[in-house]
């Protein structure tokens, strides 16, 4: 059972221009969204979060909006560059007492110069 | 990833010898969560570890698989007779203590586990 989905396997972007990065989950208990950054050979690093009490969270280049009654969130990347290019995960968590995060199966990021 | 260690980063074994994958939290964080990636997969939660207590054991497989973390040394996920199907990456992730949820955790690098 995927609670969170990432149905893109892959986007490719212009450099320059916006990526827009989606991801979908069944459960309505999750209450806290997390957006990772992942490189080859390296461990996921944080980029973005978003409580559910708030449907858009900004940081520099990088937006993330959430739409509860879609049960739908979005990464939003702009401008796009070149190191950029990475596999982007989703990731929730249901606020229980293990913050426990359930993740999606990734989105490879191709931004081109 | 800064901050958690795993070691070693690539672990070679033959069917049915034994995987011992370590991990060091950051600094200051006493909770451990270990996750594994399967080729083409998102990571799938495994267990989730305080010192000397496994607080959530839900994702680990009921055979061969087991986790600690000690009051002292590195928390550790081992595999017995381990199999081709054992072959992935295992990420350590780490969080401070904290109160309900909130909180991102922080990864390291993995190991990647080779079953021959």
């Amino acid at each position: 059972d995927q609670q969170v989905k990432q149905n893109s396997p892959s986007l490719s972007v212009q450099e320059g221009r916006i990526s827009i990065l989606n991801c979908d989950y069944t459960n309505s208990m999750f209450d806290y969204f997390l957006w990772y950054k992942k490189y080859p050979a390296e461990g996921p690093t944080f980029l973005i979060s978003i409580s559910s009490i708030k449907d858009k969270n900004e940081d520099g280049r990088f937006t993330v909006f959430l739409n509860k009654s879609a049960k739908h969130l979005s990464l939003h990347i702009v401008p796009s560059q070149p190191g950029d290019s990475a596999v982007y995960f989703c990731a929730a968590s249901d606020g229980g007492a293990t913050n426990k995060l359930i993740f999606g199966t990734g989105t490879l990021l191709a931004v081109q110069p | 990833n800064a901050g958690v260690m795993q070691n070693p980063r690539h672990l070679v074994r033959r069917r049915g010898q034994e995987a011992r994958l370590r991990c060091s939290p950051m600094k200051g964080h006493s909770h451990v969560y270990w996750y594994r990636q399967l080729p083409e997969e998102g990571l799938k939660f495994m267990v989730y570890l305080q010192k000397e207590n496994i607080i959530d054991e839900s994702g680990m497989p009921k055979e061969r698989f087991s986790a600690e973390f000690p009051k002292e040394g590195p928390s550790i996920l081992r595999i017995q007779q381990v199999v081709r199907g054992d072959s992935a990456a295992y990420f350590c992730a780490s969080s401070p203590q904290r109160e309900g949820s909130g909180s991102p955790l922080h990864f390291g690098n993995g190991t990647r586990l080779t079953v021959t």
